[in-house]
């Protein structure tokens, strides 16, 4: 099955303790990207990648860390967490930025972290 | 101003309605624009995508455009309870989706 697969889907942690959440897809897709979801702000571009080594920010990068090593894999980085990166967070991916009907963007199922 | 607008309902109406959610944009450079649907727990997905200013339809989903005036719809015909879920909005250029904040819409059986 087709799927963008994130973990955690739950994770409490503490201000300043390092944190990853793993992304992992199945559909040899180029583009990546994580957006974190807000109540009254919606989803908001935090990282994006074209391809493998190629990663670029989005509108709210600051706190935030990514990195692109092999094609399947997005991980999100949170080196010292503060409690306004608390949100949920969704992985996405796509053949083309989701720029097409035929390549529409895959979300995950969200990681809804608590930092403390 | 963001640069994607959308009412932020919620909306609650009865099974069989006509829904209408709509969405205004600021940014001339968006070059297609679609509708995602998130259900409580899930990530969104696609619902509808255009390109043009017109209508698009999908069965019971309706996508309008119109560029001149830079406001984005999607009507939803004999609305269902399965339906009830949040709307997203979002217009894209060059690989990048800018997404309005979502209007939650339930439908009361």
């Amino acid at each position: 099955e087709a799927q963008v697969t994130q973990n955690p889907r739950y994770l409490i942690t503490v201000t300043g303790k390092k944190l990853t959440v793993t992304c992992s897809q199945n559909m040899n897709h180029e583009y990546m990207s994580w957006y974190r979801q807000d109540p009254g702000l919606g989803l908001r571009q935090i990282y994006y990648s074209m391809n493998v080594e190629v990663t670029d920010k989005g509108d709210v990068p600051e706190g935030y860390k990514v990195s692109r090593k092999e094609k399947r894999n997005f991980p999100l980085i949170l080196e010292s967490p503060s409690p306004n990166q608390t949100s949920l967070y969704f992985c996405a991916s796509s053949w083309g930025g989701g720029s097409s009907y035929n390549s529409p963007l895959h979300f995950g199922n969200g990681t809804r972290l608590t930092v403390t | 101003q963001k640069e994607v607008e959308q009412d932020p309902g919620p909306l609650s109406v009865p099974e069989g309605a006509i829904v209408s959610l709509n969405c205004t944009y600021s940014n001339s450079a968006f070059q297609y624009f679609m509708w995602y649907r998130q259900y409580s727990r899930k990530g969104p997905e696609l619902l509808m995508y255009t390109y043009s200013s017109g209508n698009k339809e999908d069965g019971r989903f309706t996508a309008q455009v119109d560029k001149s005036s830079k406001y984005i719809s999607l009507f939803i015909r004999d609305s269902q309870p399965s339906d009830s879920a949040t709307y997203l909005c979002a217009g894209g250029s060059n690989y990048k989706l800018t997404f309005g904040k979502g209007t939650l819409l339930t439908v009361n059986p």
